[in-house]
């Protein structure tokens, strides 16, 4: 399995574009996660899925965010639109029962 | 809510030498699990160890073990022998038992392993 795969690996985005991260889960997962990593906040969870269908938004900071997952092997997260204060590494991960927690190489986001 | 608390930003080992990282929570839950992940420069999120809050053994994989307190809300990774690959960012997370599957994490140690 390559394990979670997210795209871009880097992002450079000028302020007030829209910004589109992709992930793709191990297949067989039901539940995906987007962590945002910055030097101030540490790793934040923004959004789960199970199956799906999203469980907890309590993290996604402000309306600019969204995300979707339209099936089981394909998320995305969305900013639109992009400020300076979102620049941080983007992290996707997948869980199932047996195996825990895969997190993909995450995607890094810099906005100017 | 749960808080993580990671209190050394940094640490350093020589080579071959033993080091301990230090983590502490708080929650009012009895069931949970425990993790140390480490973070390369790679970015790469690698589980070391995970620890269940209702075994009383300490979790170990090869050269690292932990030493869980559970009633001191202590999670701490003991790092033996230690290998150049092992100089990375170290974060503690913690999830609740039952069906929320969120992690949430400390600041993370940074760990520097001297030749």
């Amino acid at each position: 399995d390559a394990g979670v795969i997210q795209s871009p690996r880097h992002e450079v985005t000028e302020m007030g574009q829209e910004v589109t991260l992709r992930c793709k889960p191990i297949s067989g997962h039901d539940y995906l996660f987007w962590y945002r990593q910055t030097m101030m906040r540490g790793l934040e969870l923004l959004i789960y899925f199970n199956n799906n269908v999203p469980i907890d938004d309590s993290g996604m900071p402000e309306d600019r965010f969204s995300a979707k997952m339209p099936n089981a092997s394909f998320s995305t997260l969305k900013i639109q639109p992009s400020e300076p204060r979102d620049s941080a590494v983007y992290f996707c991960a997948s869980r199932d029962r047996a195996y825990g927690y895969t997190f993909g190489s995450g995607t890094r986001l810099t906005v100017v | 809510a749960q808080t993580v608390t990671q209190s050394q930003p940094e640490m350093s080992v020589q080579e071959a030498e033993t080091v301990t990282l230090s983590c502490t929570y708080d929650t009012s839950e009895s069931d949970y699990y425990l993790f140390w992940y480490k973070q390369p420069p790679s970015r790469q999120m690698i589980l070391v160890i995970r620890q269940e809050a209702y075994k009383q053994q300490n979790a170990t994989e090869n050269r690292f073990s932990v030493n869980f307190q559970k009633a001191a809300k202590s999670f701490s990774l003991k790092i033996s022998d230690s290998q150049l690959g092992d100089a990375a960012m170290y974060f503690c997370a913690y999830r609740s038992g039952g069906s929320n599957y969120k992690l949430t994490f400390g600041k993370g140690t940074l760990l520097t392993v001297n030749p």
